[in-house]
């Protein structure tokens, strides 16, 4: 069963302290996403990457940073946490830009910043 | 970008077919897709449309695409109460990366 994994479901953590969160694929998909999930807002696109080493704001990126060093692995950095953070995180993968290129999703990352 | 727009809420009763709809905006070819969302959970997808398609059905589901009004249905028939969470419409402009997604509908069965 292909998967999308994030490593923490729930995380607090406090005012200015830097905070990453994890995302791995077994799938070999070309394209990762971050989103934020806020209620009555959807899904909001905060960065994603179509390559190793590289990557593109969405429209929400600023306070946040990635990082792509491997195909598989794409981390959302929050280098100084508010609290206006506080949501639910979802990463996210698809194969490349052609045909269907459905997007798979982890389970989320719940955020609370104190 | 583009807008994807959907009602917030829709509760229907157990049994009876529910009818979630969203409009989009973009003008060239694209896919539509539809995700639900369980609580505490990441989004699944349903089923997904070409735009070059009007309907498509699998099982209970079935996507009705009104292209000249960029209109997207999704009818869920015979809803039953496991069918509750939240409803995703999402476009995705062919060959380009970005999805674009809606607010959510959150669907409520009652027994």
């Amino acid at each position: 069963d292909v998967k999308v994994t994030q490593s923490s479901r729930y995380l607090v953590k406090r005012t200015g302290e830097k905070v990453f969160l994890e995302c791995v694929q077994d799938m070999d998909h070309e394209n990762m996403f971050w989103y934020r999930q806020d209620p009555g807002l959807g899904l909001r696109l905060i960065y994603f990457s179509y390559d190793v080493k590289m990557k593109e704001k969405g429209d929400i990126p600023e306070g946040y940073s990635v990082s792509r060093e491997k195909k598989e692995r794409f981390s959302l950095i929050l280098e100084s946490a508010s609290t206006n953070q506080t949501s639910m995180y979802l990463c996210a993968s698809s194969p490349g830009s052609s045909g269907a290129n459905v997007l798979t999703f982890g389970a989320g990352s719940r955020l609370t910043v104190l | 970008g583009e807008d994807v727009e959907q009602s917030l809420f829709l509760s229907v009763r157990e049994g009876d077919s529910s009818v979630i709809n969203c409009t989009y905006t973009d003008s060239s070819s694209t896919y539509l897709y539809w995700y639900k969302q369980e609580p505490g959970a990441g989004l699944q997808l349903l089923t997904y449309i070409f735009s070059n398609m009007d309907m498509k059905q699998d099982q209970r589901l079935t996507v009705l695409l009104n292209k000249k009004d960029k209109h997207l249905s999704l009818r869920i028939a015979d809803t039953q109460t496991g069918d509750s969470a939240i409803y995703f419409c999402a476009e995705r402009p062919y060959n380009f990366n970005k999805f674009y997604f809606g607010s959510g509908t959150k669907l409520n069965v009652k027994p």
